[in-house]
């Protein structure tokens, strides 16, 4: 099975920053990867597809990229709406895994 | 708009089986995509469960694949999932969700439900 690890696990931040989470595969997954937001007590949201794209609505502050097995989600300046949680998830051969989050919080 | 809306059961007790229903409304299952299920512990991650198209072709997780069965009502435009011999570690909140595709993968869950809470105790 591929294991997905983030980091780092917290992240605090402010209002404006630049903000930056790492996602990284115990083997490659090519682009296959995704990005999504969770608040509490709500579904997750998918922010990013195939590494790099931009579900339609997501704001353009959000950008992925990476291929193989190092993936990054910048956020490229922190406003209210994303305090949240960040997972990371892969696809290869009909098997779906998360990474086990990345918890962004209001410095 | 896609919308999906999970129901069933919210306690179930130990050595039972966990049953949900995904009634989906602004897409027709028949059409295409995968459908699945997710599930998240109380204050854990996510974890992938299963997935299956309208002909019925499943994908289990292979952590959980012993106990669980995905199925599909086309119908009534619906998929179930079912997970037997339920302990307390069953405990979470279930989501249903559209597996969306991009360069002819099935990668990524781009639609969820709001998600059920299934609390496993006696």
């Amino acid at each position: 099975d591929i294991q997905m690890t983030q980091s780092p696990p917290t992240l605090s931040a402010s209002v404006g920053d630049r903000v930056t989470i790492t996602c990284r595969a115990s083997q490659s997954i090519s682009s296959l990867l995704a990005w999504y937001q969770q608040k509490p007590g709500r579904a997750p949201k998918l922010l990013i597809y195939k590494a790099s794209s931009l579900e339609s609505g997501v704001p353009s502050r959000f950008s992925g990229s990476g291929s193989g097995t190092e993936f990054t989600l910048t956020i490229s300046s922190l406003q209210p709406d994303d305090f949240a949680t960040y997972y990371c998830q892969q696809y290869n051969t009909y098997s779906w895994t998360f990474g086990q989050g990345t918890k962004v919080e209001i410095k | 708009q896609v919308q999906l809306q999970e129901s069933g059961p919210g306690l179930v007790k130990p050595s039972e089986t966990l049953s949900l229903t995904c009634a989906v409304s602004g897409y027709s299952i028949s059409s295409g995509y995968f459908w699945g299920w997710i599930r998240q512990s109380p204050g854990k991650g996510l974890e992938w469960i299963a997935n299956i198209y309208h002909s019925g072709r499943t994908h289990y997780n292979p952590s959980l694949k012993s106990r669980v069965t995905i199925s599909v009502d086309t119908s009534k435009n619906q998929f179930s999932l079912k997970l037997s011999s339920v302990t307390a570690a069953d405990t979470a909140v279930y989501y249903c969700a559209r597996v969306s595709d991009t360069s002819g993968y099935y990668s990524h869950f781009d639609n969820w439900g709001q998600g059920t809470l299934v609390t496993v105790s006696s």
